[in-house]
């Protein structure tokens, strides 16, 4: 079965600061993988996925993420943190095209401070 | 872009009440979703349809049933509701194929009193 692990429910980080989310996920196919973001009042945004086509994936607003399937993490950075980054940020897995819906973590929310 | 709607941003119902909570895709997605958010828990799917009048159950179906007349609308349904109800549903749809993300409405959050 899949799921999905975000460490930390709160983080907070200075403006211009390093952004560090983690996500570790269980899966016992080769895993399809989602970072989503979601700013107040509103639904999840799609910020990237994960491909296969390479470790490294970079999404929208500077974020990027790297697959290590050896520590079966996916966790999503961001080299310089802005006020606009504030919201949270859910981790998300499928087994695709075994399972429609996706799975995910319990979500991080992300300060940053002046 | 895909856009998906939810038809009401705020709900206020009274307990034992049947609420009709109504979700539409305009990109003509094979597969859509209803998941309810609480704080802490993340997402959690309730109910999911990959196809008109086809349905399955998510990871928390109890209380809960769905419709899907017509590809591009899928409705939640709580047939007697609950205080425990009381969250913020969002529903979403997705096409086919390997690897497609899921897009999702800004959701509706729905208050039991």
């Amino acid at each position: 079965a899949q799921s999905v692990t975000q460490l930390g429910s709160h983080v907070s980080v200075s403006e211009g600061a390093l952004v560090l989310l983690r996500c570790n996920y269980s899966s016992s196919v080769p895993p399809y993988l989602f970072w989503y973001v979601q700013y107040p009042n509103q639904g999840l945004q799609l910020l990237l996925k994960y491909t296969s086509a390479a470790t490294l994936v970079k999404g929208i607003n500077g974020f990027e993420a790297e697959f290590k399937k050896s520590e079966t993490s996916f966790h999503l950075t961001k080299p310089s943190a802005h006020m606009s980054d504030a919201a949270e940020y859910f981790c998300a897995v499928s087994e695709s095209p075994g399972r429609r819906a996706l799975t995910f973590g319990s979500g991080t929310r992300l300060q940053v401070q002046p | 872009d895909v856009k998906v709607t939810q038809s009401s941003r705020y709900l206020v119902k009274r307990t034992g009440e049947k609420v009709f909570l109504e979700c539409v895709q305009d990109m003509d997605h094979e597969n859509m979703f209803w998941y309810r958010q609480d704080p802490g828990l993340g997402l959690r799917l309730i109910y999911f349809s990959y196809d008109v009048k086809m349905k399955e159950k998510g990871d928390i179906p109890e209380g809960y049933s769905v419709s899907r007349e017509k590809k591009e609308r899928f409705s939640l349904i709580l047939e007697s509701a609950s205080t425990n109800q009381t969250s913020m549903y969002l529903c979403a749809s997705r096409t086919s194929g390997r690897n497609q993300p899921q897009h999702f409405g800004d959701g509706t959050r729905l208050s039991i009193l």
